[in-house]
Parts: structure tokens; sequence; C-alpha cells
């Protein structure tokens, strides 16, 4: 089955301590991103990668890292977590298509983790 | 990405069709009409998308104005499943990487009565 994972789905920690949300797609997609989602703002991205080795920033990236080593996985590392940290947080994963473009094609999004920063 | 403009809240019957609104007077010719929903306590699951024909898919149907300022999504028989917030999307035609940053409005809330 196609799909999108994440773990944890469900975290609480405390500030500052590093922790990492992992995840994964079976679908061989190029590109992939983390959205988080709050009351009354909506979703926004927080950082997307077009390919292994190839990552940059979205709307709000401060306070969060990623890697893409692999074209399955895209961990989120929050290095010094920070109550205002506290969200949902969306996978998702794309194909790249024709000259580079995704405008047309669907996004498959993960369960979601729900984050607490205490 | 061209704003849309979606009413906060409908209410339909089991079983009954639904027609979702959405609004963008400011699209652009190469502007996709993407709709996504999400369930509760779901992540957004994708519906259907077009760029001016009109286009069915197993979920649902996607009528667009003939001037493509403006398009409905049809959901033909509505389940209590189908209870979501709607999201129509525009997605502009570009190769950059922020051309995946899908932005989200506050969408239409749908509630499924039985």
């Amino acid at each position: 089955e196609a799909q999108v994972t994440q773990n944890p789905r469900y975290l609480i920690t405390v500030t500052g301590k590093k922790l990492t949300v992992t995840c994964s797609q079976n679908m061989n997609h190029e590109y992939m991103s983390w959205y988080r989602q709050d009351p009354g703002l909506g979703l926004r991205q927080i950082y997307y990668s077009m390919n292994v080795e190839v990552t940059d920033k979205g709307d709000v990236p401060e306070g969060y890292k990623v890697s893409r080593k692999e074209k399955r996985n895209f961990p989120l590392i929050l290095e010094s977590p920070s109550p205002n940290q506290t969200s949902l947080y969306f996978c998702a994963s794309t194909p790249i298509g024709l000259a580079g473009a995704t405008s047309y094609n669907e996004q498959f999004f993960g369960p979601g983790t729900r984050l607490t920063v205490l | 990405d061209a704003k849309t403009t979606q009413p906060n809240s409908m209410e339909s019957n089991e079983e009954e069709p639904v027609h979702l609104p959405c609004n963008h007077s400011t699209i652009s010719g190469t502007d996709y009409i993407h709709w996504y929903r999400q369930l509760p306590s779901q992540g957004p699951e994708y519906v259907i998308h077009g760029l001016t024909s009109n286009v069915n898919n197993r979920m649902a149907s996607l009528a667009i104005a003939e001037d493509r300022k403006s398009s409905t999504l049809i959901l033909h028989r509505a389940t209590l499943r189908d209870a979501a917030v709607y999201y129509c999307i525009l997605r502009v035609m570009n190769y950059g990487g922020s051309q995946g940053n899908l932005i989200f409005g506050k969408g239409t809330k749908l509630s499924v009565k039985p």
C-alpha cells in the first residue's frame, strides 16, 4: 500500500531535549516536505526536499533541521525544542513530474505527529 | 499563489449531493485548481484537481467555471465519512522547489447529518 508513515504519532517532551520525528514514504517520490498545523494558522511548510541531499527552507523553518540521506526518508529534527513548537506535524511527499514540476501532482500526507513541548 | 475564498461551513444530509464552492477571481492561466480534505485527526487527503475542463474521479467531480474564476467540488452522495474540512488550493505551474508548497486556507467544514 502506498503510504507516508511518521513516528512517533504522539510525543510529549521538555524544553531543550533534542528530538527527531521520522518520515518515510514507499512511493519513490522525489519531493518531500514537512508542515505544521496550528489553530487559526492552517498548515505551513517548514522545510522541503526535492531529492537526496537537496533541502531548502519553507515558510517557517526557524528551530528545525532536516536531512535527506535516502530518498524514502526525511526526518525532522528539533535540536532544542521550545513550547512554541507545540503543534501537529505532517510529512508529505509527491513525485516530481515533467521538467521538474509538481504543481499538477497529488501530494500524499502522513497521519501526523502531535508534539507537546513543556 | 492566488487567493481562494470558501464558505466557513456547510451542512448536508447523508446520501444527498453536496456542492462545495470556491471563488478564485485572481487565478492565472497556468494555475491548477486542487481540492484536498482533512478528516478529523488525520492528515490532508487529495481529492481532485483540474485546469480548465470538468473532472471526475472515484471520489468527486470538479466543475470549473468557463472564466475559471470559480469552481465547485461535487460529492455525489455524501456519507458520514465525508465530514471533513475541504480545502480549495491554487497551484502555480512553475518548476522551483517552492511550487510543492501547498497554501492551505481555512477551508469549508462540511457536516453530514444522518
